[in-house]
């Protein structure tokens, strides 16, 4: 089993609706956890990261961390059709630990938001 | 600034064949690594490296080797290559530790018969 999983889609939605993506972990030890936004034949850009719980706003774009669930969110809001792509989820660990400088990513979903 | 290059963007190999894929940064990034991307298993980290001269085995390391002689180049070799190692493989490089932001290169598709 990965340490981090996350359902590969496909996710299809129309232009202007709100797009949950999801992972959960395993790794207690996951501290920094990032959302990597990567289009069709190129390398994956950062979106958004967070440190441990919380929430983080950027724009249409939230990313949420429940470590109690081990759940990571990314919440897409007003999708539009330059949203398509495949979106990432991976988790780093925090100094002294065996994960700490190396991400684990998810498998990734694939998203297409349709005019 | 070029940012992360990778060469070549395609390569054809027969089994058993070597070679080398090129990694290159200018932003003088001290951590370098090389993941693989297969479908449905999202990005698996192969080796990395926090700076010249020091290298570290990632989660699927068996079959390629690096080596880190400067702050800008991070090389990976396919010793003998299988048809398992088709893929699509990237380099990446940030700043520091945690990896807050990793910038990618563009991939190499890598196709072994």
């Amino acid at each position: 089993q990965k340490e981090v999983e996350q359902d590969p889609g496909p996710l299809s939605v129309p232009e202007g609706a709100i797009v949950s993506l999801n992972c959960t972990y395993s790794n207690s030890a996951f501290q920094y956890f990032m959302w990597y936004r990567q289009y069709s034949r190129k390398g994956p850009e950062l979106l958004m990261y967070t440190y441990s719980s919380g929430n983080k706003e950027d724009g249409r774009f939230t990313a949420q961390v429940d470590k109690s669930s081990k759940y990571i969110s990314l919440f897409i809001r007003d999708s539009q059709p330059s949203d398509s792509a495949t979106y990432l989820c991976a988790s780093s660990g925090d100094a002294g630990g065996t994960s700490y400088g190396k991400l684990t990513f998810g498998q990734g979903t694939i998203l297409t938001v349709h005019p | 600034n070029a940012g992360v290059t990778q060469t070549p963007k395609f390569q054809v190999l027969k089994t058993g064949q070597s070679m080398t894929l090129q990694c290159a940064q200018d932003m003088n990034h001290e951590y370098m690594s090389w993941y693989r991307q297969d479908p449905g298993m999202g990005l698996r980290l192969i080796h990395y490296s926090v700076g010249a001269g020091i290298t570290d085995q990632g989660e699927v390391p068996n079959g390629y080797n690096v080596s880190r002689s400067t702050t800008e180049d991070f090389p990976l070799r396919l010793l003998s290559a299988a048809p398992s190692q088709t893929s699509v493989y990237f380099c990446a490089s940030s700043y520091g530790v945690p990896l807050m932001e990793q910038f990618f290169g563009p991939g190499t598709r890598l196709t072994v018969l």
